[in-house]
């Protein structure tokens, strides 16, 4: 089974700042990724799939790169909006299945 | 506009059984797989099961294996998990979710707004 590990767990930055979140696999799954973004009370938003393509509608400022086993999401400017919990997703073609990481939460510093 | 709407969620006794429903509309639900994806109160999220869009192809995540079983009703738009033997620990909003592929990867684009279960005596 593979495992997702987030880093870190919590990340305070400032609003109009950068923040980088990380994202490591247990084993190779090539540019199978996907970030997800939730607020309390909220199902998750999709943000980036196969690991750097944006989602309808997502702004710009939110990026993705990495494949294999380092993933990494980047929001380039801070929003009030933005602050929210992270969740990375890794799909298995075979047998296929989904996991997720345990969530990056981004705070206001 | 797009969307899918869970119900069926609710207090259940240990060992006992619930059935969810997703409701969709705004889509073409027949050309989609679909999947349920659970969250405990105050943890992650995970991975429950996936169903093909013309039920050829089911999957299970570990944790439910033998327990659980997903169907759709494409005629309907539904999609449905039956939860038999429940835990405990399979307490959690349940979400159903539409899964998007491309050439670019997969993942999941759409979202209900999800429904609690809760197994407790």
């Amino acid at each position: 089974e593979i495992v997702m590990t987030q880093s870190p767990a919590t990340l305070s930055v400032s609003p109009g700042e950068r923040a980088t979140l990380s994202c490591r696999a247990s084993q190779s799954v090539n540019s199978n990724l996907a970030w997800y973004q939730q607020k309390p009370g909220q199902p998750p938003r999709l943000l980036i799939y196969g690991a750097s393509t944006r989602a309808t509608g997502i702004p710009a400022r939110f990026s993705g790169t990495g494949s294999g086993t380092e993933f990494t999401l980047t929001i380039s400017s801070l929003q009030s909006e933005d602050f929210a919990v992270y969740y990375c997703q890794q799909y298995n073609n075979w047998p296929p299945m989904y996991t997720f990481g345990q969530g990056t939460k981004l705070e206001i510093k | 506009e797009v969307q899918l709407v869970e119900s069926g969620g609710g207090l259940v006794k240990p060992g006992g059984s619930l059935r969810l429903s997703c409701a969709a509309s705004g889509f073409t639900f027949n050309t989609y797989s679909m999947n349920w994806v659970r969250q405990p109160p105050g943890k992650g999220l995970e991975w429950v099961s996936s169903i093909s869009s013309s039920s050829t192809y089911i999957y299970f995540a570990d944790s439910v294996k033998g327990r659980f079983t997903i169907s759709r009703d494409n005629a309907k738009n539904s999609l449905h998990l039956q939860m038999n033997s429940l835990r405990a620990e399979d307490t959690a909003v349940y979400y159903c979710a539409r899964e998007y592929s491309s050439s670019s990867g997969k993942a999941f684009d759409i979202w209900g707004q999800g429904t609690m279960v809760t197994v407790s005596s």
